[in-house]
């Protein structure tokens, strides 16, 4: 099955600096990485997402870039907010299409902490 | 989006006995899923949930411990069965919205087993 490696595990910043998130998955099948954002005692929360058909994908302050041939994508956030320290988490979906071979793995999660 | 509600949000329980969680979203979906997530841990997947058939375990969970029912397409329930502490964690029902085809999680329900 597929296999999601997410580094760091924790990540400290100072406000107005960026952090970069990595993820690596080893099934060349998978075609949809999505990020979530998980605020302490909160539901994670889907902040971007990524399909294999693109390389680079931009929301204001996040960014997503995926590379499909070394398997790897990432996350970057750039002038970085005491409200973006939370746990982030990678994933990546199985299956050609949304059918029942479709669901997602995730990785590890990196606790980012944003210091004022 | 969908908006994913779950019930109750949090119990306390006695070993041996058994509990019922209950998903509900605001539309219609394809997919449903249950996770688990210890305490500053991952997300680990149970088991997605069918509409019309039984649900899909992922390997370490099994049906007569995670039975779940799927009646509808905006329902799902998850009991866990016989528990003992190592139940304890934070259960989450999650679906896959078709029209965005993007996945949303509900609020969890933080199970704790004496």
């Amino acid at each position: 099955g597929e296999n999601v490696e997410q580094h760091p595990s924790t990540l400290s910043v100072q406000e107005g600096d960026s952090a970069v998130i990595k993820c690596t998955y080893s099934d060349s099948a998978s075609n949809y990485f999505p990020w979530y954002k998980q605020e302490l005692g909160k539901r994670p929360q889907l902040i971007i997402d990524i399909r294999s058909n693109v390389g680079e994908k931009k929301d204001q302050r996040i960014a997503v870039t995926l590379n499909k041939t070394a398997k790897h994508f990432s996350l970057h956030i750039t002038e970085t907010q005491p409200e973006d320290s939370a746990v982030y988490f990678c994933a990546a979906s199985i299956g050609p299409s949304w059918g029942s071979n479709y669901k997602l793995t995730f990785g590890k999660g990196t606790l980012l902490t944003v210091n004022p | 989006s969908a908006v994913i509600s779950q019930k109750p949000s949090r119990d306390i329980c006695q070993r041996g006995t058994s509990l019922t969680i209950q998903c509900q979203v605001d539309s219609q979906v394809t997919m449903m899923f249950w996770y688990r997530q210890q305490p500053g841990q991952s997300l680990t997947l149970i088991a997605t949930a069918n509409q019309g058939s039984e649900a899909t375990y992922e390997s370490g969970f099994v049906i007569d411990k995670f039975p779940i029912s799927r009646p509808n397409l905006t329902f799902s329930t998850l009991t866990v069965s016989n528990m003992s502490p190592e139940d304890s964690s934070i259960y989450l029902c999650s679906a896959l919205a078709p029209s965005v085809h993007e996945q949303f999680f509900g609020p969890g329900t933080r199970l704790t087993v004496l």
